[in-house]
């Protein structure tokens, strides 16, 4: 069974520092791969996705993240990140032969300025 | 609507009374989704609609959850004989089509469930 993998819990960063936050998976072969955010009270919000072709992947509200399938990796990068960018954030991976998402635990951002 | 709806946003619950958990999906979705998403958890998958019918039911966690979905619509989740444990945020999403087929999964902001 496919797995994710948040390795830090909380993070925190100055207003316009750069931000990447750590995304492992566990799969045998090349899996569907989603960021989302989730503010305080909020339902989750789609940042980003990969499914195939390039490996960089730009998103929304200036996110990009990197596929890297020799390290099972998926992180997220902002050059600059914003106050407003204080939430939590999700890595989630399908297989195509299940039809869930499996999302890691989640990795807060504290924005300070 | 624009998006996911869910209702009701909160409830607190007795043990071991029955709570019902109602979805309304963006409108022409096929695919509907139940997560649950305990304090400190990532989002735990419950059940997966494809229009009426739910192939994928693996992550209800016992006996007492049961979901159905009608008219392509709307879906209510039901758990009874509540426990404390039962206690999270419940979440709802749908998106067009199976995600394979490239369509993003939209999420509503979840119904709140305390068991006392």
């Amino acid at each position: 069974a496919q797995s994710v993998t948040q390795p830090d819990i909380h993070i925190t960063v100055s207003e316009g520092a750069s931000l990447e936050l750590r995304c492992n998976y566990s799969y045998g072969a090349t899996p569907y791969l989603f960021w989302y955010v989730q503010s305080p009270g909020q339902g989750l919000q789609l940042l980003l996705k990969y499914f195939s072709g390039d490996t960089l992947v730009q998103g929304i509200k200036g996110f990009e993240a990197e596929f890297k399938r020799s390290q099972s990796s998926f992180n997220l990068r902002k050059p600059s990140v914003h106050w407003s960018d204080a939430a939590e954030y999700f890595c989630a991976v399908g297989t195509g032969t299940a039809s869930k998402l499996t999302f890691g635990t989640g990795t807060r951002l504290q924005v300070t300025l | 609507g624009a998006g996911v709806s869910q209702s009701p946003s909160n409830k607190v619950t007795e043990k071991g009374k029955d709570v019902e958990l109602r979805c309304d999906p963006i409108s022409g979705h096929t695919a509907l989704y139940w997560y649950r998403q305990s304090l400190g958890q990532g989002l735990e998958f419950l059940i997966y609609f494809q229009g009426n019918s739910a192939p994928d039911k693996s992550g209800l966690p016992s006996d007492r959850f049961s979901a159905e979905r009608t008219g392509g619509s709307v879906s209510t989740l039901t758990i009874q004989r509540t426990q404390q444990e039962d206690s999270a945020v419940y979440l709802c999403a749908s998106s067009l089509s199976p995600y394979t087929s490239g369509n993003t999964i939209y999420f509503g902001e979840g119904s709140w469930l305390t068991v006392v």
